[in-house]
């Protein structure tokens, strides 16, 4: 089956550890994103990238890494100098153009000890 | 800075009515609005608007966009239990192909 999947779906971690979230896809799209989802502020972008070995900060990129060494996935690592990490964290893809949609995956909740 | 507005924040109907869901956006570089749904976790795809002032269809609900006035509604019509989400909207920046979210509309549709 094509799609998207992250893993973990449930992530508890102390504070002041670093954190790695795994974003992988089997759809063959060139561009890869990660947003935050906090309660009443809909989605905000973290980073995201249009084609290997390449990406953009997004608008709170703050505390946050990311790596594309393959085409197929896009590791988050939340590290200890994100504030308050403890979010609904999406990934998503999109093949490269203005036509055509994001596709997400099922998201991985983080929450920070 | 880039801003999506959607409104009601939340809305709570009963089984059968229509509800008109709204989205106001100031995007710098707009391509296209766009709208999901979400449910428990992933956001899935309902609409993307491009051209101003065509409806789009897709079984009982419907959108449109105003580029002249920079404002989107996504119609549902004969609401029923399984249309209870959060519905998100969207504007895309050309070239970067960022999406801005809004908010979110928490939508419950009770029976």
């Amino acid at each position: 089956d094509g799609g998207i999947t992250q893993s973990p779906k449930y992530l508890f971690r102390k504070e002041g550890q670093n954190v790695t979230l795994s974003c992988e896809q089997n759809l063959n799209h060139d561009a890869m994103y990660w947003y935050r989802q906090d309660p009443g502020q809909g989605l905000r972008l973290i980073y995201y990238s249009q084609i290997v070995n390449d990406f953009q900060k997004g608008d709170i990129a703050e505390g946050y890494s990311v790596s594309r060494e393959k085409k197929e996935s896009f590791p988050l690592t939340v590290t200890s100098a994100q504030k308050n990490p403890t979010a609904f964290y999406l990934c998503a893809s999109s093949q490269w153009g203005n036509e055509n949609e994001q596709f997400f995956g099922p998201g991985t909740r983080l929450t920070v000890l | 800075e880039d801003k999506v507005v959607q409104s009601p924040l939340s809305l709570v109907v009963h089984e059968g009515d229509t509800v008109t869901l709204n989205c106001s956006y100031e995007v710098t570089n707009f391509r296209s609005l766009l709208w999901y749904k979400q449910e428990k976790k992933a956001p899935t795809f309902l609409f993307m608007l491009t051209s101003s002032g065509i409806e789009k269809k897709s079984g009982r609900l419907s959108s449109i966009l105003d580029k002249k006035e920079l404002f989107s509604i996504l119609n549902i019509t004969a609401t029923q239990t399984g249309d209870s989400a959060i519905y998100l909207c969207a504007g895309l920046i050309q070239g970067a192909q960022k999406l801005v979210f809004g908010q979110g509309t928490r939508l419950t549709i009770n029976p």
